[in-house]
């Protein structure tokens, strides 16, 4: 089992609203990923959970908050989101060697209206 | 900070080409290289994992190339077909294993 499962492919939120991305793999990887992706550019990272805890913030605003219960499970929290937070939120995740491909999920698009 | 570029931007070709698409990252010091395929609004799909002690790897009509002290990578695509279209993209790790660096992209249409 090579699956990242992201749940709900689709969300539109209101600015007000408060909503959670879920993201869950069994492939035993004590990495896991949040990125952006906006329309025709790269993925850009968000945080990076190693070991169920959070070793990179890549500066993101406070209105996401990340949550990693547990080995297999990676939240994003949404908050008093803005229309330019509307883009792809790919979750991934890999181990932690060398030998660490990293495996994505098909993403949330997100609406902020 | 790894910066990495891709070229071409866009590619068109008919099908039965074979193709070469390029990767390139200014900071050696890599823990490996992956390539990406992604379909339009989709996630990304694994193609090739090249770690750094290695030269290429290959998958069917894919082979993956990896020059570190030069800093670049090449995709070749034997016999295009037009289920290829798609965007790819390479991904640098670095020596801490914590984050990957992503080019922007080579936009492939194969023509039937």
């Amino acid at each position: 089992d090579t699956e990242v499962t992201q749940t709900p492919k689709h969300l539109v939120m209101g600015m007000t609203n408060k909503k959670s991305l879920k993201c869950e793999q069994h492939m035993g990887h004590r990495a896991m990923y949040w990125y952006k992706q906006k329309a025709k550019k790269p993925p850009e990272l968000m945080f990076v959970y190693s070991y169920e805890k959070l070793s990179i913030n890549e500066s993101v605003p406070s209105r996401f908050s990340p949550e990693c219960p547990n080995s297999s499970l990676l939240n994003l929290h949404l908050h008093a989101l803005q229309p330019e937070d509307s883009a792809l939120y790919l979750c991934a995740s890999s181990l932690l060697t060398q030998r660490a491909e990293a495996f994505f999920g098909q993403g949330t698009r997100l609406t902020v209206v | 900070k790894q910066e990495v570029t891709q070229i071409p931007a866009a590619l068109s070709v008919p099908e039965g080409e074979n193709l070469v698409l390029n990767c390139s990252f200014t900071d050696s010091a890599i823990y490996n290289l992956q390539w990406f395929r992604q379909d339009p609004g989709k996630g990304l799909t694994s193609l090739l994992l090249i770690q750094s002690s290695q030269r290429e790897q290959t998958s069917g009509r894919l082979n993956a190339s990896l020059d570190k002290s030069s800093g670049r990578s090449t995709l070749y695509i034997a016999a295009s077909q037009p289920g290829d279209s798609a965007t790819y993209l390479c991904a640098v790790m670095g020596n801490y294993g914590q984050n990957f660096v992503f080019g922007p992209g080579t936009r492939l249409s194969v023509l039937p």
